[in-house]
């Protein structure tokens, strides 16, 4: 079962174009984190949102946590090329435990 | 730091082989991970330790996979005997402590292709 679906699957798009990535669920989440995985590499962790409706900034990344804490958003402004890479967001369960669920991943590809 | 240590990178074996992957912790980590990452189920928890001890392994597929962690700085995971739908890339990560917003540092990962 998958606690957490991303859309788009894939996404490719040219230098300097928007784009924003999705990630929904029915559970209701604790905290909701989000990654970044270059190939050959294991995620590297971008954010943590923790308050429902939380806005973070991280220079052209803008992540937000919806409301009721079961979605979040990852927009990214005039994309470059080294923002290529896998989009991972993973959620900790409101109902306990310590692990954090991995959604289904967007592969972003930015053409120069 | 160096960082989450994985060995081997990359590992190729025969089905029904035995296979061992390990993972050295960031030193001063007190929890520890091992995922399983495929294109058609994408990262899964499979076991995590704290303190050495395991605390939940319903992630494990089956009795033929098994994790050890017999220090702080050093965790195995065995799969015996493997099958082809065990390849993947196994990904070990640290922690110090957890709670809604602790971070995991990933390792780079053993890609396994069992044949």
């Amino acid at each position: 079962t998958q606690l957490l679906e991303q859309s788009p699957q894939f996404l490719s798009i040219q230098e300097g174009e928007n784009l924003t990535v999705y990630c929904n669920s029915s559970s209701v989440f604790s905290s909701l984190q989000w990654y970044r995985q270059e190939p050959g590499e294991g995620p590297v962790l971008l954010v943590t949102v923790v308050t429902g409706g939380e806005v973070k900034k991280l220079k052209r990344l803008t992540f937000q946590f919806g409301d009721a804490r079961k979605d979040s958003s990852l927009h990214i402004t005039a994309a470059q090329p080294g923002d290529t890479g896998l989009y991972l967001c993973a959620g900790n369960p409101a109902l306990g435990g310590n692990q954090f669920y991995f959604g289904t991943g967007t592969s972003l590809t930015v053409i120069p | 730091d160096a960082g989450v240590i994985q060995s081997p990178r990359h590992e190729v074996t025969e089905m029904g082989q035995e296979v061992t992957l390990r993972c050295k912790p960031i030193s001063g980590h007190d929890y520890l991970f091992w995922y399983r990452q495929t294109m058609m189920r994408g990262l899964e928890l499979l076991i995590y330790f704290n303190n050495n001890v395991p605390i939940d392994d319903s992630g494990m597929p089956e009795d033929r996979f098994s994790a050890k962690m017999p220090n702080a700085s050093f965790s195995t995971l065995k799969i015996q005997p493997s099958e082809p739908r065990d390849s993947a890339v196994y990904f070990c990560a640290s922690s110090l402590g957890t709670g809604v917003a602790y971070e995991q540092y990933f390792g780079p990962g053993t890609r396994l292709t069992v044949t």
